[in-house]
C-alpha cells in the first residue's frame, strides 16, 4: 500500500490563482479530511468527508472546496488563492468515521506559498 | 470553543534523559488522545493514544496518562534518544459534531547525544 499520497509537494501560487490539491489513498478508508498547519497553531481542520458524495466543513473553511467522487479521492481546490492561505496542507484518512476506529493516516503534505 | 493547550512550545534534553509534554483540553465530552511524531518534512504519525476510559497506558518507552477531571493529559518518553528528535502534537476529539480532532499547537523537542 502506498498509503496516502498528496501532491504536488511544493507550489507556488500568485493571488488570485486557482488551483487543486489532489490527495489520494488506497486503504479504502471511509474518512478522509484535509488540515493546514501554520506556525504555533498545531493542526486545524479545513474540510473532511464521511464517505463518497458526502463532505462538510471543519474550523477554517472559507476559501476552500471539496468533492469526494470516489472513495480513493479527496481533492482540495483554493477558487482564488490569498496570501493567508500560505501553508502546509495535510491530507488525512481513517476507516470510517465511526468512534471505535480513531487512527488517522496523515499523507507527506503540500507546502502552498501565495505571493 | 474548543481548545488544546499544548506545553512546553520547545524542550531540549540530553540523550537518555526523560521528555515530558503537557497538554489541557477545554471540551469534557472530549474521549480520546491521541499523539502525533512529526518529522522534517513528513506529515504526522500516531504514536500513542489513550481512551477517556483510561487513565494510564504505556508503549515501550513511551507513556500517556490521562486526568478527565483536570482535564490534562501527557506523554512520557523515558531514555530519549536522538531520533526522538522531532515535533509532537497532542489533541483531543470529542464523539459528536463530526468527530472533530482539536491538536495542540506543537513541542518541538531536541535529543542532544
Amino acid at each position: 500500500n502506498a498509503g496516502v499520497t498528496q501532491t504536488p509537494k511544493f507550489q507556488v501560487l500568485k493571488t488570485g490563482q486557482s488551483m487543486t490539491l489532489q490527495c489520494a489513498q488506497d486503504m479504502n478508508h471511509e474518512y478522509m479530511s484535509w488540515y493546514r498547519q501554520d506556525p504555533g497553531m498545531g493542526l486545524r481542520l479545513i474540510h473532511y468527508s464521511v464517505g463518497a458524495g458526502i463532505t462538510d466543513q471543519g474550523e477554517v473553511p472559507n476559501g476552500y472546496n471539496v468533492s469526494r467522487s470516489t472513495t480513493e479521492d479527496f481533492p482540495l481546490r483554493l477558487l482564488s488563492a490569498a496570501p493567508s492561505q500560505t501553508s502546509v496542507y495535510f491530507c488525512a484518512s481513517k476507516t470510517d468515521w465511526t468512534a471505535s476506529t480513531d487512527t488517522q493516516y496523515f499523507g507527506p503534505g503540500t507546502r502552498l506559498t501565495v505571493l | 470553543g474548543e481548545n488544546v493547550e499544548q506545553h512546553p512550545s520547545t524542550l531540549s534534553v540530553q540523550e537518555g534523559d526523560s521528555a515530558v509534554i503537557k497538554c489541557t483540553y477545554s471540551d469534557s465530552a472530549s474521549n480520546y488522545f491521541p499523539w502525533y511524531k512529526q518529522e522534517l518534512g513528513k506529515g504526522p504519525q500516531l504514536i500513542i493514544d489513550i481512551r477517556s476510559n483510561v487513565g494510564e497506558k504505556k508503549d515501550q518507552r513511551i507513556a500517556v496518562t490521562l486526568n478527565k477531571t483536570a482535564k490534562h493529559f501527557s506523554l512520557h518518553i523515558t531514555e530519549t534518544q536522538p531520533e526522538d528528535s522531532a515535533v509532537y502534537f497532542c489533541a483531543a476529539r470529542r464523539p459528536q459534531g463530526g468527530f472533530k480532532t482539536i491538536f495542540g499547537a506543537g513541542t518541538r523537542l531536541f535529543v542532544k547525544a
